[in-house]
């Protein structure tokens, strides 16, 4: 059966300072995914998808950027973090030409 | 683009009334739409999914979900409610772009049940 692994769970970092989320897939090939951010009130907003190795389209632009080095791996990553940072962000994946997404348990990321 | 409303933020019931969250989209194309259900400080649970086969669909946890295509609806209901249902809940619409399907989400509504 296919898993997904999302860590850390929580995390504080200070303002300016770098970031790296990391997200594998395990179970499944050429999966499509999904970086989400969960901000309280404001539901889920969808950062970036990939369709394949090197490839990530952006949906918003703002102070984050993601790669996918490997096919089941996503990576979410901020050279100087702000306030506006701060949320719950959830990693997915879907088949390629699934209808639903699977998600990751999430990581709690407060900067300060 | 496609788009999802849902109405109310917060919605209380009693344990073992029935549960209604209500969900309107926007779309252009036939949609597939989801249910999805938050715990605190978890990832998102698919509870059920409409992908343009029966109109009724019918989910985990004895909850299910109607399409309406004339109301552009896609509520959810649940006859009776059990505590463990205390969560939030997300109407999500798909569509197609690049290969890949991306869910766009109603902004969530938070369920509290009445002991």
């Amino acid at each position: 059966s296919q898993t997904i692994h999302q860590w850390p769970a929580t995390l504080v970092q200070p303002v300016g300072s770098p970031l790296s989320l990391e997200c594998t897939v395990e179970g499944t090939s050429n999966p499509n995914l999904y970086w989400y951010r969960q901000a309280a009130g404001r539901g889920l907003q969808l950062l970036f998808y990939s369709v394949g190795i090197g490839q990530i389209s952006s949906e918003v632009p703002q102070n984050l950027s993601a790669s996918r080095p490997q096919d089941r791996q996503f990576i979410l990553s901020s050279k100087k973090l702000l306030l506006s940072d701060s949320g719950f962000y959830l990693c997915a994946w879907s088949e390629r030409d699934g209808t639903e997404a699977f998600f990751g348990q999430g990581t709690r990321l407060t900067v300060v | 683009a496609q788009s999802v409303t849902q109405l109310g933020s917060h919605v209380s019931v009693s344990e073992g009334a029935l549960v209604l969250l209500r969900c309107n989209y926007s779309s252009s194309v036939p949609p597939y739409l989801f249910w999805y259900v938050q715990y605190p400080n978890q990832g998102l649970q698919l509870l059920l999914k409409y992908t343009s086969a029966a109109t009724l669909v019918k989910g985990i946890n004895g909850f299910e979900a109607e399409f309406k295509k004339s109301e552009t609806s896609f509520h959810l209901t649940k006859p009776s409610a059990h505590m463990r249902d205390a969560a939030e809940y997300f109407c999500a619409v798909s569509e197609s772009g690049a290969g890949s399907y991306q869910l766009t989400f109603g902004k969530g509504t938070k369920l509290s049940v009445i002991p």
